[in-house]
């Protein structure tokens, strides 16, 4: 079974450009999640979905970034533009929706580095 | 205070050693409790959950203290392989709500 996937593994993008980072989820996961660890920061969250809605966006850091999930099935992180701040490792994650244990268990895709010059 | 507090590290141990790393979470309500594995450059991957009553895994032992707020990680007869950063992670609710880390402890086993 694929896991977690991302797209792109690494992007270098110079300040006020925009950059588009994607996540396809384990299929059949309707949690999908987004985090960001900054350097020398704790992995934070950024937001949820439950399948094509947004459950929780309250870690989103301004209105630069804008995530979708159109479908209920792949989903898209924007930054536009960016800053060097935005600078960091992406990472998104997927569960199934709790009706079992299973829901607990979140599973992670590679990342993607994003460096902001 | 931080919602998940570990010490960084890092632990330099040889081959065949016990190690033990703690962590500590400031909110009373959390309801799972985990222990993630990172690699250099790597996502974060489950390494067990941790329960009330304590699990172990192999090599691998995680205690949960809820009074005290505190959660536990033994491995023993480390290996070269066990080199890492192991991440405490909590999550608020037992439903499907993001996960909380903390910053990890870096492990290096040594020959």
């Amino acid at each position: 079974e694929a896991g977690v996937t991302q797209f792109p593994s690494h992007s270098v993008i110079e300040k006020g450009q925009t950059v588009t980072l994607r996540c396809d989820p384990i299929s059949g996961h309707d949690n999908l999640y987004w985090y960001r660890r900054v350097m020398g920061k704790e992995i934070k969250f950024l937001l949820h979905f439950v399948k094509e809605s947004k459950q929780d966006e309250s870690g989103m850091p301004n209105n630069r970034f804008l995530a979708e999930r159109t479908g209920g099935t792949y989903s898209t992180l924007k930054v536009q533009p960016a800053e060097l701040e935005d600078s960091g490792v992406y990472f998104c994650a997927s569960s199934q929706l709790l009706g079992g244990r299973q829901g607990l268990v979140a599973f992670f895709g590679q990342g993607t580095r994003l460096t902001v010059v | 205070r931080k919602e998940v507090e570990q010490d960084p590290g890092p632990f330099n141990v040889p081959e065949g050693a016990t190690v033990a790393f703690n962590c500590t979470y400031s909110n009373s309500a959390s309801q799972s409790f985990f222990w993630y594995r990172q690699d250099c450059r790597k996502e974060p991957k489950l390494l067990m959950s941790v329960y009330s009553s304590g699990n172990e895994d192999g090599r691998f032992t995680a205690q949960l203290n809820r009074a005290s707020q505190y959660i536990s990680l033994l491995i023993r007869d480390s290996k070269l392989s066990d080199s890492a950063t192991y991440l405490c992670v909590v999550n608020m609710n037992s439903g499907n709500t993001p996960l909380v880390f903390g910053k990890g402890t870096r492990l290096s086993v040594i020959a």
